[in-house]
């Protein structure tokens, strides 16, 4: 148990587009989910929290009209890269808490490779 | 902010030869976890440490917790060309909002 997908798993994209990566916890629900990006070779960078029904929370230097996030269901997290630009080409990966489990181990979803050209 | 740093950046090692990564913490921490990427992958989580001073074992992994609970560190006796990626610490500060915090992350050559 415990699967987070999500799709697409790799995008490729015109500057000035929008995207849309879809982060879901196959067989658990998720209260929380979690944004992060990574450059080749370096650590992940949390972008944002993402709580089920509210309004997410960012991190300092996150764009939050940039870099929408909507997560409307328990099993479903959304994050919209608008306007997207070359320097937004990154790795995006999600992850979900189980919703009411003790420990805070976070399942991490396989990764969306953007690509702005 | 909280920053979590990890030592080494790469470590290159033979077959058979142990291997240490080290992970430190500017804050106190209420826990701290543990991750391996694969090349091309997403992290995996690998364990999870509370206690002070704590110590957990898998296999030919070992887990420490330092006594202040800003440290942490991973040891894989023998390693085995299985075990190259890299491994992140990633740690929760007290009183925050449940958020990881990555370190940078120590990737593992193994040599056959």
């Amino acid at each position: 148990g415990a699967v987070v997908s999500q799709h697409p798993s790799w995008v490729i994209c015109k500057s000035g587009t929008s995207v849309k990566i879809e982060c879901r916890s196959l067989d658990f629900q998720a209260t929380t989910m979690f944004w992060y990006r990574q450059f080749p070779k370096q650590s992940l960078m949390l972008m944002a929290t993402s709580n089920e029904g509210s309004k997410a929370t960012y991190e300092q230097g996150v764009e939050k009209d940039k870099f929408l996030i909507n997560h409307a269901s328990l099993t479903l997290s959304t994050l919209t890269v608008t306007s997207a630009h070359p320097e937004d080409s990154s790795f995006y990966i999600c992850s979900a808490r189980r919703s009411g489990q003790l420990y805070n181990e976070q399942f991490f979803g396989p990764g969306t490779r953007l690509t702005v050209l | 902010g909280q920053q979590v740093m990890q030592i080494p950046q790469y470590q290159h090692v033979q077959e058979g030869e142990d291997f240490t990564t080290y992970c430190n913490s500017s804050t106190t921490l209420s826990n701290i976890q543990w991750y391996k990427q694969r090349p091309g992958g997403h992290p995996v989580f690998l364990i999870q440490l509370v206690k002070s001073g704590e110590v957990k074992k898998q296999k030919r992994l070992t887990f420490q917790f330092g006594e202040a609970k800003k440290n942490s560190s991973l040891h894989i006796t023998a390693t085995q060309t299985t075990d190259v990626g890299t491994y992140f610490c990633a740690g929760i500060s007290s009183g925050s909002a449940r958020q990881l915090t990555f370190g940078s992350g120590t990737q593992l050559t193994v040599l056959p």
